[in-house]
């Protein structure tokens, strides 16, 4: 079991520019969610699925698109990245969603120049 | 925008000592709250998750108690070793299954001293 997986862990993107942050899970998990993190604010829900074809949005939505075609994998795209995006994400899942422990991906560290 | 609480911010604990903080969140819409345990450089780890107003989890060394009537829970470390330095983050779902995400406050940095 490979757990969650998250590529890639480190990007640098130029202002403006999109990109794709992949995450996936092998546990068969419904549930899945994107947090960012940033110094002295702690975990904030970007979008969330509680299964495939079904998105929704969290507390920070906006400058972020997600999708979710299979159970497996849930990308978070960056449309048109900005410097205030510039922040550590997670990707997470769980079996089912606020009653059950969240799994955790390593993170990707992005910087936007 | 819930509001979850943590305090104290930081934490500077003795090898041995025991020693415990607290996680605030709204009483009303309950579901669930949650305890992760967070070390530098990793993921967080779930510790505890906890649904009934007086639920009480026990790890090891590590315990927790829930109050629902007055969102509040506690986080008791016993007998603190140098490996339980982490950041300690509790989050709250609202009633709903939850479905609408979890919550996080900003977590409770724990250094023990040996």
């Amino acid at each position: 079991n490979a757990g969650v997986t998250q590529t890639p862990k480190f990007q640098v993107l130029k202002t403006g520019q999109s990109m794709t942050l992949q995450c996936a899970q092998d546990m068969n998990h419904e549930y899945m969610s994107w947090y960012r993190q940033d110094p002295g604010m702690g975990l904030r829900l970007i979008h969330y699925s509680v299964g495939a074809g079904i998105t929704d949005q969290g507390e920070v939505p906006n400058g972020y698109n997600v999708s979710r075609s299979t159970t497996e994998d849930f990308p978070l795209r960056l449309l048109s990245a900005a410097p205030s995006q510039t922040s550590v994400y997670f990707c997470a899942s769980s079996y089912a969603s606020g009653g059950a422990e969240q799994y955790f991906g390593p993170g990707t560290r992005l910087t936007v120049t | 925008i819930l509001n979850v609480e943590q305090s104290p911010q930081s934490l500077h604990v003795q090898e041995g000592d025991s020693t415990n903080f607290t996680c605030s969140f709204p009483s009303s819409n309950f579901y669930a709250l949650h305890w992760y345990r967070w070390e530098t450089a990793k993921s967080p780890e779930a510790l505890f998750v906890m649904t009934l107003n007086g639920d009480e989890k026990k790890k090891g060394r590590i315990s927790a108690t829930l109050n629902t009537k007055e969102g509040y829970s506690y986080l008791y470390i016993k007998g603190s070793q140098p490996e339980d330095s982490a950041t300690y983050l509790c989050a709250f779902s609202g009633s709903g299954g939850g479905a609408d995400g979890l919550t996080f406050g900003k977590g409770t940095h724990l250094i023990i001293q040996p």
